[in-house]
């Protein structure tokens, strides 16, 4: 398997620019989860996802930032406008979910850079 | 007080020492317990989970888990220079719902 794929890699924009980061978990895994990670915040859910379903959001930072889940191999997570405060890197990570002891696997990561 | 908190470090161990990570978390409703190692510009990746009291191990690695003193460890037997990273503790509630920490580096010396 490809593992968690992520696009883009890298996203330079200015503030005020919308922003798109996409997710396409491994197959068959039924949890989705958006992480952002910062030097000062450390790695923080956003928001996971359930069989497509948004389960949890509470971590989403405000109204700016959404994400969606059409269907089970594909995600995003959008944030608009985006603002200086918003670099990171954002990770997409799924799970099989059917266990809570279950392994949790991150894509590469999307390094998001705002002037 | 922050949900899980680590050392952030840098731990600077010699090649072949002891590593001796540590963790402690606040929510008593805590089930499981999971070490995650991220290198440097890489994403995290899973090394051990448990939730008994006790120790767990695993080739090098020991997860060590005392619930009543909210407190997790791991271990890392003959350390070697591949092993620096960054290494972050999670909890969860029981849910899919992982909280992390801001990890600690360590750093291990040929």
């Amino acid at each position: 398997d490809a593992g968690v794929i992520q696009s883009p890699r890298h996203e330079v924009t200015e503030m005020g620019q919308e922003v798109t980061l996409r997710c396409k978990p491994i197959s068959g895994h039924d949890y989705l989860f958006w992480y952002r990670q910062t030097m000062m915040r450390g790695l923080e859910l956003l928001i996971y996802f359930n069989n497509n379903v948004p389960i949890d959001d509470s971590g989403m930072p405000e109204d700016r930032f959404s994400a969606k889940m059409p269907n089970a191999s594909f995600s995003t997570l959008k944030i608009q406008p985006s603002e200086p405060r918003d670099s990171a890197v954002y990770f997409c990570a799924s799970s099989l979910g059917w266990e809570y002891q279950e392994t949790q696997y991150f894509g590469p990561g999307t390094r998001l850079l705002v002037l | 007080q922050k949900e899980v908190e680590q050392n952030s470090g840098p731990l600077s161990v010699p090649e072949g020492a002891i590593a001796s990570l540590n963790c402690t978390y606040s929510d008593r409703g805590s089930q499981s317990f999971f070490w995650y190692r991220q290198y440097s510009g890489k994403s995290p990746e899973l090394i051990m989970f448990i939730y008994s009291n006790g120790d767990k191990e695993d080739g090098r690695f020991t997860a060590q888990l005392n619930k009543a003193s909210q407190y997790v460890s791991l271990l890392i037997r003959d350390s070697q220079p591949s092993d620096s990273a960054t290494y972050l503790c999670a909890v969860s509630l029981g849910s899919q719902k992982l909280v992390f920490g801001t990890g600690t580096r360590l750093l291990v010396s040929p």
